[in-house]
């Protein structure tokens, strides 16, 4: 089935310190990429829309300065924390989806997210 | 604007139960509803996807129902197992496909 690499798994930092997550679709091409966040005991929200080839769509409330997407080709998107603070550590968690066109017999691909602590 | 409850919050129960956990959406207009499962510190794994056009969905021991009109679907689990332990969400999407709006999750805890 699809798989959708997360990398790295766990990040601890430092204040101030940028931090680049990746998210890759290892057996298909992904133009659409999500990313959530998940804060201790809360649910998946989504954080942006990343479509290869174009900018990112931001959820109302993030920061596109402080969370820069790239997706430069069809397996890969990143989310970049800039100058990250203790109050952006949270779960980050990438999706990636077949196909712009709605097939709705497609499930979502998770990564198995990136757990980050910045101190 | 699309909001997913489930209930209950967390449940624990002894091994070889049989066990429902619930989840309800607030806009009928669906494509699909998909159950999760996350352990502890991990991302997500899929369990069952229902499309809209469906009325259940069955996996091994779990059995998804999906009642478009009145905004519900179930997730059954039969013959709980300590293996189950993990949070279950489900979650629907805004349009089409993606993405996903998600519940805060039912807490699982099967004891042996």
């Amino acid at each position: 089935g699809a798989v959708v690499s997360q990398h790295p798994s766990r990040v601890i930092c430092k204040s101030g310190t940028s931090v680049k997550i990746e998210c890759r679709s290892l057996d298909f091409q992904a133009t659409t990429m999500f990313w959530y966040r998940q804060f201790p005991k809360q649910s998946l929200m989504l954080m942006a829309t990343s479509n290869e080839g174009s900018k990112a769509t931001y959820e109302q409330g993030v920061e596109k300065d402080k969370f820069l997407i790239n997706h430069a080709s069809l397996t890969l998107s990143t989310l970049t924390v800039t100058s990250a603070h203790p109050e952006d550590s949270s779960f980050y968690i990438c999706s990636a989806s077949l196909s712009r066109e709605t097939f709705t017999d497609q499930p979502q691909h998770f990564g198995d997210g990136t757990r980050l602590s910045i101190l | 604007k699309q909001e997913v409850t489930q209930i209950p919050a967390a449940l624990s129960v002894p091994e070889g139960e049989n066990l429902v956990l619930n989840c309800s959406f607030t806009d009928s207009a669906i494509y699909n509803l998909q159950w999760f499962r996350q352990d502890p510190g991990k991302g997500l794994t899929s369990l069952l996807l229902i499309q809209s056009s469906q009325r259940e969905q069955t996996s091994g021991r779990l059995n998804a129902s999906l009642d478009k009109s009145s905004g519900r679907s179930t997730l059954y689990i039969a013959a709980s197992q300590p293996g189950d332990s993990a949070t279950y969400l489900c979650a629907v999407p805004l349009s089409g496909n993606t993405p996903l709006v998600f519940g805060k999750g039912t807490r699982l805890s099967v004891i042996a």
